[in-house]
């Protein structure tokens, strides 16, 4: 069964990069075949999609937030990763990591999230 | 690109049916039959009841049905029960790499 588990800074101060990591067990993640996704979901809002990567090389983003984000895999700790800079108190918010097996946006696994709060 | 339009709450009673609708444009729901539904019960991650618009995934009940007419994306679920009370979210494709979720919806067993 694959699971995903969100790791992070759950505090992070205006004006810096919000890096947070998903851990994938029960798949190889250099395997292939999957997109690797980020999303969130401010605090009492609905869903936002931030971007996946595909491959380890094609990364796609939310165009809203491109200038500010990266997603990158590391297939040697089968880890993938968010980096948000120039953060602000819109960027609150929990972030899920996700799989998708399509490029679709049919998310059929999901980490439990973990809570970003952007405060000085 | 905006977030698609849903009901902020719908309800109904047990063993009722209900409807969930999510509006979109030309360019997401209505150009691509890739439109996914989820479920969100409070401090829960979501969870994919529909995708592919119709298709359900192993485990979810033949009660969630989904479907489309033009721009406007539908989650029907009958026989609600008390489980059913949660958050959902649909979420189309819009081309060019690109997601779109809706607002959410809030269901109210009654």
């Amino acid at each position: 069964q694959v699971q995903l588990q969100e790791s992070g800074p759950g505090l992070v101060k205006p004006s810096q990069t919000l890096s947070l990591t998903c851990s994938v067990s029960g798949a190889s993640i250099g395997s292939g075949g999957y997109y690797w996704s980020w999303i969130r979901q401010h605090p009492g809002k609905g869903l936002e999609w931030i971007g996946y990567i595909f491959d380890s090389v094609s990364s796609y983003y939310n165009l809203s937030l491109k200038s500010r984000v990266t997603i990158s895999i590391d297939t040697s700790k089968n880890q993938f990763s968010l980096k948000l800079s120039s953060v602000t108190a819109a960027d609150t918010a929990v972030y899920y990591c996700a799989r998708e097996p399509t490029l679709w946006g049919a998310v059929d696994v999901w980490g439990q999230g973990i809570t970003v709060i952007v405060s000085s | 690109q905006s977030a698609l339009t849903q009901p902020r709450s719908v309800s109904g009673s047990p063993g009722q049916s209900v409807t969930i609708s999510c509006t979109g444009t030309s360019s997401d729901v209505g150009g691509y039959n890739y439109v996914s539904w989820y479920q969100q019960h409070p401090d829960k991650a979501p969870k994919l009841i529909i995708y592919d618009l119709s298709k359900r995934p192993s485990g979810v009940p033949d009660r969630f049905s989904g479907s489309k007419s033009g721009n406007t994306a539908s989650l029907t679920i009958s026989g609600l029960q008390a489980e059913d009370e949660a958050d959902y979210y649909c979420c189309s494709y819009a081309g060019s790499y690109t997601i779109l979720f809706g607002g959410g919806t809030k269901l109210t067993v009654l």
